[in-house]
């Protein structure tokens, strides 16, 4: 069984660029859910794809934005990038549906904006 | 809005030490989650807990939930190094759709030998 898996593992960006981060999903799931974790605090949800559609969206501006790819793979693009954007960007995979539902977490993307 | 606190925030203790992690939370949830991260790691699925009264055992650790009163505790008994990291604990809310989770602030805890 693979894993989440996310690349790159670090990117450092100025003020005013794009950056597109990428996931591929654990084997088996169909739903994929995007998070922020800026350093010492718990993560933050930005939104989540389900059938390569947003099904559930966080407190982000629409600068965020994202895909969902028919084999489950997702990309979060980020727009005029701000420093407080910096953070450890998290996917996590799951199967829809579920009862329990369990969010299986990739090692992340850390992002610094200068 | 759904919130989640926990507390401590900080927690330092001594190998062979039992101690408890809180998590309180604002409405009504039907699913908690109880997850660990590394230092610049990620997060690790610990515990899932679904219904009240439930209660999960791993090794030294130990989840249960209280619906009625929204608070989840993480019981660490007999502390060993290992333990060390940051606890978050996670909810879903039934009024949204999907899997949204609100995560606590985190419980960084430290084991001394």
């Amino acid at each position: 069984e693979t894993g989440v898996t996310q690349s790159p593992t670090h990117l450092i960006k100025t003020r005013g660029q794009q950056v597109t981060l990428r996931c591929s999903s654990q084997s088996g799931h169909n739903t994929v859910s995007w998070y922020q974790q800026a350093l010492g605090q718990g993560p933050q949800f930005i939104f989540q794809y389900y059938r390569e559609e947003e099904n559930g969206r966080g407190n982000f501006p629409p600068r965020f934005s994202g895909l969902q790819f028919p084999n489950y793979s997702s990309e979060l693009n980020v727009n005029a990038l701000e420093l407080d954007d910096s953070a450890l960007y998290l996917c996590a995979s799951s199967l829809f549906g579920r009862l329990t539902d369990t969010q299986y977490f990739g090692p992340g993307t850390r992002l610094t904006v200068l | 809005e759904l919130k989640v606190e926990q507390n401590p925030l900080f927690l330092s203790m001594q190998e062979g030490k039992n101690y408890t992690i809180y998590c309180n939370y604002s409405t009504t949830s039907d699913r908690l989650y109880w997850y660990r991260q590394d230092p610049g790691k990620s997060l690790e699925s610990l515990f899932v807990l679904l219904s009240n009264g439930a209660v999960k055992q791993e090794g030294r650790l130990m989840a249960s939930l209280d619906t009625k009163a929204r608070l989840s505790t993480l019981h660490i008994t007999a502390a060993v190094h290992d333990l060390s990291a940051t606890y978050f604990c996670a909810v879903t809310a039934q009024e949204t759709s999907g899997s949204r989770l609100t995560f606590g602030e985190g419980t960084q805890l430290t084991v001394n030998p």
